[in-house]
């Protein structure tokens, strides 16, 4: 089982729309979690991180998460064709840092 | 700040040859990642350091692969032999710390292919 599991995807939406991103994780002993964003051929660079249960907003941005249930979203409110990217989930147990394969976004004009 | 940097961007090199890579860190970030990214298995953690300290390597593949950071501005990874299996994008990150608050900051990634 990989530390990480996300849908490969690709997901595409509507501009304008809600994009919903998800991602489980294996070690219960993980503390932060974490979504970055890929574009193809560039670097990851971080969008945000999340510590507690519930919900956590940044502008467009919502990280949900759920320790019970090993479970870690992101929500992206009014998607733009700029979103159009690789999402990439991180946890962080014990100091170690595992990511997801990613999933794959399209916003479509 | 120039972020973190690379080199070299790009490397194809045939099996068998030693493949070097070269990192050097944001100023003032205490630790140093090393990742490998593909398509298959994503982006794997291979080694990180804290103060020039290696102090997880377990994500290393094999004897082939070998990291060191001389000081705190400089970090190679070094493959020796290099096989087609090793070809993959190489990216550096480093962070002020571990916690999520502490963002790490990849650098442009070094593309391998070996053939």
């Amino acid at each position: 089982q990989k530390e990480v599991e996300q849908n490969s995807g690709p997901l595409s939406v509507p501009e304008g729309a809600i994009a919903s991103l998800n991602c489980t994780y294996s070690d219960r002993g993980s503390q932060s979690f974490f979504w970055y964003r890929q574009y193809s051929g560039k670097s990851p660079e971080l969008i945000m991180f999340i510590y507690s249960n519930g919900d956590k907003e940044d502008g467009r941005f919502t990280a949900q998460l759920n320790k019970a249930s090993q479970y870690v979203s992101l929500l992206i409110r009014d998607s733009q064709p700029s979103d159009s990217a690789t999402y990439l989930c991180a946890v962080n147990p014990s100091n170690q840092f595992y990511f997801g394969t990613g999933t794959s976004l399209t916003v479509i004009p | 700040d120039a972020g973190v940097i690379q080199s070299p961007r790009h490397e194809v090199t045939e099996m068998g040859q030693e493949v070097t890579l070269r990192c050097k860190p944001i100023s003032g970030h205490d630790y140093l990642f090393w990742y490998r990214q593909t398509m298959m298995r994503g982006l794997e953690l291979l080694i990180y350091f804290n103060n020039n300290v290696p102090i997880d390597d377990s994500g290393m593949p094999e004897d082939r692969f070998s990291a060191k950071m001389p000081n705190a501005s400089f970090s190679t990874l070094k493959i020796q032999p290099s096989e087609p299996r090793d070809s993959a994008v190489y990216f550096c990150a480093s962070s002020i710390g571990t916690s999520g608050s502490n963002e790490q900051f990849f650098g442009p990634g070094t593309r391998l292919t070996v053939l």
